[in-house]
């Protein structure tokens, strides 16, 4: 059984320019959530989505947005790319109860030069 | 505002050694969840554990454990006979029961270091 996957696994963009990252979640799960981890820190909350609609939001610019797609699949999209932009970029995927709580991928590292 | 504190950043010990990472956490919901992470260098979050603010019991998996202390407002975790593949950056997380909406918030993690 498949975890969840992400793409690309790193990713180099040049400030100002435009990035997508793509993920999909484990089989089963339906609720899709984004983190950035910066090096050194923990991750932080970017926004989730859930029936194709985003429900909760952290503390981002309107620069990132993101999809939800019919078979829970999501992209998260940066626009206007700052170097503070650069870091591991990490989708969580879970089932509405979250008993089993949230599973993490790998993870896309973004490098903005 | 939910806040996690892991005030120990890096731990080495030496193998077979047992290890408590430290958690303390701030909220002011009394629905809240708690949760442990791994990170190894590859990078994905690995699910150690999630305990409910009504679930006051200490828990043990194997070599893991963790102590929950609402007085104090600690989730500690303890390894007991550490191994190399131990090595790694653990995460505290908490998350506040909002109508089933439920974002995480990390500490910033320890990384534990289990020297051969």
């Amino acid at each position: 059984d498949a975890g969840v996957t992400q793409s690309p696994t790193h990713l180099i963009k040049t400030r100002g320019q435009q990035v997508t990252l793509r993920c999909s979640p484990k089989s089963g799960h339906d609720t899709v959530s984004w983190y950035q981890q910066a090096l050194g820190q923990g991750p932080q909350f970017i926004f989730q989505y859930y029936e194709e609609e985003e429900r909760q939001r952290g503390n981002f610019p309107d620069r990132f947005s993101g999809h939800q797609f019919p078979n829970y699949s999501s992209e998260l999209n940066v626009n206007a790319l700052l170097l503070g932009d650069s870091a591991l970029y990490l989708c969580a995927s879970s089932k509405e109860d979250r008993v089993e709580g949230y599973t993490f991928g790998s993870g896309t590292r973004l490098t903005v030069v | 505002a939910q806040k996690v504190t892991q005030a120990q950043t890096e731990i080495s010990v030496v193998e077979k050694e047992d290890v408590t990472l430290d958690c303390v956490y701030e909220t002011r919901d009394t629905t809240y969840y708690l949760f442990w992470y791994k990170q190894p260098p590859s990078g994905e979050l690995v699910f150690l554990i999630r305990r409910n603010s009504f679930d006051e019991q200490n828990e043990i998996s194997g070599r893991y454990s963790w102590n929950f202390q609402k007085s104090t407002s600690s989730f500690n975790f303890t390894i007991t006979a550490s191994q190399v593949v131990d090595s790694a950056v653990y995460f505290c997380a908490l998350s506040e029961d909002d109508f089933g909406n439920e974002k995480l918030t990390f500490g910033t993690g320890t990384r534990l270091t289990i020297i051969p």
